[in-house]
């Protein structure tokens, strides 16, 4: 089974400042895919950014990138310029390949101060 | 741009009563799924649904719970007989076929159990 571990229950980080959310996970399998989800206040599950697994590159969504090490299972998420709009909860999640359930991680609150 | 839809945004209801959860997915997504969050837990997945079936179940899905597409544009979670622990935020979310596999969820219907 899978398992997705995010270490950082919370973190905080200064308007307009960068900040790195970590995750790792444990998988048997070669094809995947990662994703992050924001679920601010109101509790909506926004996605944020997805990488394929066969894919080096790592993802890019305007200030959301990630750092994807596949031999490490690693997938953290960067936000550059952080903005009072991005306080929220952040799930990673992974999928196996195919349309199969989600499995996330326990999240990270994050809060973006003035 | 389309969204899923899930109606009603909150429910009450008293333990032993049956629920009905509503949800209108995205129109031409053709793979559904219901994922429960337990309040300051992580989200768990319960169920998901292809061709007027289940195509995975997780072992939160017993007996109590049922999913059914009763027309081409509903897709909804019956919960038999509620339990306190069925206090909940459950989520519906779909995606396309054919390699898509990103999954837009909806706003979540939170049910209260008294």
């Amino acid at each position: 089974a899978q398992t997705v571990t995010q270490s950082q229950p919370e973190m905080s980080v200064q308007e307009a400042e960068t900040v790195t959310l970590s995750c790792t996970y444990d998988t048997s399998e070669n094809n995947y895919y990662l994703f992050w989800y924001k679920q601010p206040p109101s509790r909506q599950m926004i996605l944020v950014i997805r990488q394929e697994a066969y894919k080096q590159q790592n993802a890019t969504e305007n200030r959301f990138s990630v750092n994807f090490q596949k031999a490490a299972k690693s997938f953290s998420l960067k936000i550059s310029d952080s903005q009072l709009g991005d306080t929220a909860m952040y799930f990673c999640a992974f999928m196996k390949e195919g349309n199969t359930p989600l499995v996330f991680g326990k999240g990270t609150r994050l809060s973006v101060i003035a | 741009e389309p969204e899923v839809t899930q109606t009603p945004s909150h429910q009450v209801t008293q333990m032993g009563q049956e629920v009905i959860l509503r949800c209108v997915p995205i129109s031409n997504h053709l793979y559904f799924y219901w994922y429960r969050q337990i309040l300051g837990q992580k989200v768990e997945f319960l169920v998901s649904f292809y061709n007027n079936e289940i195509s995975e179940k997780s072992e939160i899905f017993d007996d109590q719970f049922s999913v059914e597409r009763p027309d081409g544009s509903n897709f909804t979670l019956k919960i038999r007989s509620t339990k306190l622990e069925d206090s909940a935020m459950y989520f519906c979310a779909s995606n396309l076929a054919g390699g898509i596999y990103e999954q837009y969820f909806g706003p979540g219907t939170r049910l209260t159990v008294t």
